[in-house]
């Protein structure tokens, strides 16, 4: 049973520049939510996916957006970055109607 | 907003010393209450959780019990190893739904 999967692991930016980081879910899950870790901080929500909808989103700017796909899997986007976009970014799966989040590895991005 | 404050780390430890580390949070209705780890490297794995006042999860040693009355989630574990070595978020799910707020982190060491 493969568990939340994230890609890529890292990745390196310079500012202004645009960034897609990828996640599957858990098998049997249908909701998607993504975290942002600063280093040496606790997890920050950004926003949550649903049926293919935003359906929670976190005090992040526009320049963070997203997008799930029919089969589950969802993408996160950050336009115009910043220096203080470098992080770790976390995907977490659940099934709607259920408490628990399971999360993947996440993707180191450092933005130069 | 739902809030939640972590005993300030580092904690730093003999192996089998006995760990205690606190947990208290503020949320309005009846939040569900997740410890999750995080080794070096990695994304967070759940530890344990609790979805009502006096619930106690436990897993691997490990134990909180869900006190309302004092708003504390405190983790527990009799004797420690130090392959427990790693950082301990605590979280909770409030009433905004599919948001986890978590705290700011325990750095845990563990010698020999």
């Amino acid at each position: 049973d493969a568990g939340v999967t994230q890609s890529p692991t890292h990745l390196i930016k310079t500012r202004g520049q645009q960034v897609t980081l990828r996640c599957s879910p858990k098998s049997g899950h249908d909701t998607v939510s993504w975290y942002q870790q600063a280093l040496g901080q606790g997890p920050q929500f950004i926003f949550q996916y649903y049926e293919e909808e935003e359906r929670q989103r976190g005090n992040f700017p526009d320049r963070f957006s997203g997008h799930q796909f029919p089969n589950y899997s969802s993408e996160l986007n950050v336009n115009a970055l910043l220096l203080g976009d470098s992080a770790l970014y976390l995907c977490a799966s659940s099934l709607a109607g259920k408490d628990t989040q399971y999360f993947g590895p996440g993707t180191r991005l450092t933005v130069l | 907003g739902d809030s939640v404050t972590q005993m300030e780390g580092p904690v730093t430890l003999s192996e089998e010393a006995f760990l205690t580390i606190n947990c208290t949070y503020t949320a309005t209705g009846y939040p569900s209450l997740f410890w999750y780890v995080q080794y070096p490297g990695e994304g967070l794995q759940l530890l344990l959780k609790a979805t009502k006042a006096d619930d106690k999860g436990s897993n691997k040693g490990f134990e909180a019990t869900y006190r309302k009355e004092t708003t504390s989630f405190h983790l527990e574990k009799g004797s420690v190893q130090v392959s427990d070595s790693a950082v301990y978020f605590c979280a909770l799910l409030g009433t905004s739904y599919g948001k986890l707020t978590f705290g700011q982190g325990t750095i845990l060491t563990v010698h020999p």
